[in-house]
């Protein structure tokens, strides 16, 4: 099956600099890889996701690279902001034309924003 | 109808007995799916459907957990016989691939489970 390994587990940059949270996938018929955001207590949102078609992704501050070759992705954000402060997950899964199959998570990067 | 909706939000349960999870959907979502997490853990895939039809079970998915998505909106998470183990966030999503190919892949609130 799939395994995903994510990094770091912790990542502390100032306001306004940049963070970037890598990952890894071991499944090369993997071809659908979100980013989730949780905040203590709720729910994962989706903030970003890429499909195995494209190579990088934009959203505002948000950006997400993928290397189909090296089976790795990434999620940038610059001009980081105090609201940015949570728990990022990467995943991965196949997506067999009627939509995703299981998601398989990496461990998780919380992010911390220093004011 | 605006999210995925799952009931109840907590449950605290004696060890050996069994429990029951709701689970809605977006409505216009065909997928279900449901995790687990454990503090400071990611979400663990368990199962989906797409429509009624259970399409895949993860190994985690032990003969004492049964999920049904009967009429293929609403779906129940039942565990049997519950252990301390089964302790844990069950997270519910929902998605539809539509022919841009966007997911939509969105998860409700969980239902916590406690079991003492």
């Amino acid at each position: 099956g799939e395994n995903v390994e994510q990094h770091p587990s912790t990542l502390s940059v100032q306001e306004g600099d940049s963070a970037v949270i890598k990952c890894t996938y071991s499944d090369s018929a993997s071809n659908y890889f979100p980013w989730y955001k949780q905040e203590l207590g709720k729910r994962p949102q989706l903030i970003i996701d890429i499909r195995s078609n494209v190579g990088e992704k934009k959203d505002q501050r948000i950006a997400v690279t993928l290397n189909k070759t090296a089976k790795h992705f990434s999620l940038h954000i610059t001009e980081t902001q105090p609201e940015d402060s949570a728990v990022y997950f990467c995943a991965a899964s196949r997506d067999s034309g009627g939509g995703a199959d299981g998601l398989t998570f990496g461990k998780g990067t919380h992010l911390i924003i220093q004011p | 109808d605006t999210g995925v909706s799952q009931d109840p939000r907590h449950k605290i349960t004696k060890r050996g007995q069994n429990v029951t999870f709701r689970c809605d959907p977006i409505s216009e979502h065909n997928r279900l799916y449901w995790y687990r997490q454990t503090l400071g853990q990611g979400p663990e895939f368990l199962t989906y459907f797409q429509n009624e039809a259970q399409l895949e079970k993860s190994r985690l998915l032990s003969d004492r957990f049964s999920a049904e998505r009967p009429k293929g909106s609403f779906s129940t998470l039942e565990i049997q016989r519950t252990e301390q183990g089964d302790s844990a966030m069950y997270l519910c999503a929902s998605s539809l691939a539509d022919v841009g190919g966007r997911h939509g892949y969105t998860f409700g609130s969980g239902t916590r489970l406690t079991v003492v």
